[in-house]
């Protein structure tokens, strides 16, 4: 298994450009998560989900979007990157809601 | 609302000795417990998980912690601190749900 796999690991974007930061588990694990790392901040919740077709807001949603069209793949979108959105992107999975497999992060810079 | 402080941004000790490391939370129920650890440039990796059996938690690489309700406390500890112990540990809380609170972290310093 390769567990949790995220791409890219490195990105420099311009203020106001998009993209898409990709994640994917082949653990069959219903509970997927997209987190941002800041120093000194721990990991702040961005957006979760239960399942394949449900999202729902974390603790600091705005200025990011996900979906879950399946059940193995949970891609974050940035639209009109900001540079306060610089920080580590991390995602995780869990079969249960309960212990939390991690990704090893995209380092998301915006000039 | 869920908190969890974990006090101390940074702790430095020497090779061989105790490690130390403080997490206290607040809850209104009875919390599940977490310890992760994150080596420079990777993700996170559990250590341990309390979830209301034994207060004592065994983990990997030598590491336990005790839950201590009355403290309202989860400090993660190891007997003798080797260099490759050198990360970053952070705490997190559940109760029980699919949502985690993490706290800020501790940068661990081993010393040779």
């Amino acid at each position: 298994n390769a567990g949790v796999t995220q791409t890219p690991k490195f990105r420099i974007l311009k203020i106001g450009q998009s993209m898409t930061l990709q994640c994917t588990q082949d653990m069959n694990h219903n509970y997927m998560y997209w987190y941002r790392q800041d120093p000194g901040m721990g990991l702040k919740l961005i957006y979760y989900s239960v399942g394949a077709g449900i999202t729902d807001k974390g603790e600091v949603p705005n200025g990011y979007n996900v979906s879950r069209s399946t059940t193995e793949d949970f891609p974050l979108r940035l639209e009109l990157a900001a540079p306060s959105q610089t920080s580590v992107y991390f995602c995780a999975s869990s079969p249960l809601g309960n212990e939390q497999f991690f990704g090893p992060g995209t380092r998301l810079t915006v000039l | 609302a869920q908190s969890v402080t974990q006090l101390g941004s940074h702790v430095s000790v020497s090779e061989g000795a105790l490690v130390l490391l403080r997490c206290n939370y607040s809850s209104s129920v009875p919390p599940y417990l977490f310890w992760y650890v994150q080596y420079p440039n990777q993700g996170l990796q559990l250590l341990l998980k309390y979830t209301s059996a034994a207060t004592l938690v065994k983990g990997i690489n030598g590491f336990e912690a005790e839950f201590k309700k009355s403290e309202t406390s989860f400090h993660l500890t190891k007997p003798s601190a080797h260099m490759s112990d050198a990360a970053e540990y952070f705490c997190a809380v559940s109760k029980g749900t699919y949502k985690y609170i993490f706290g800020t972290g501790t940068r661990l310093k081993v010393l040779a």
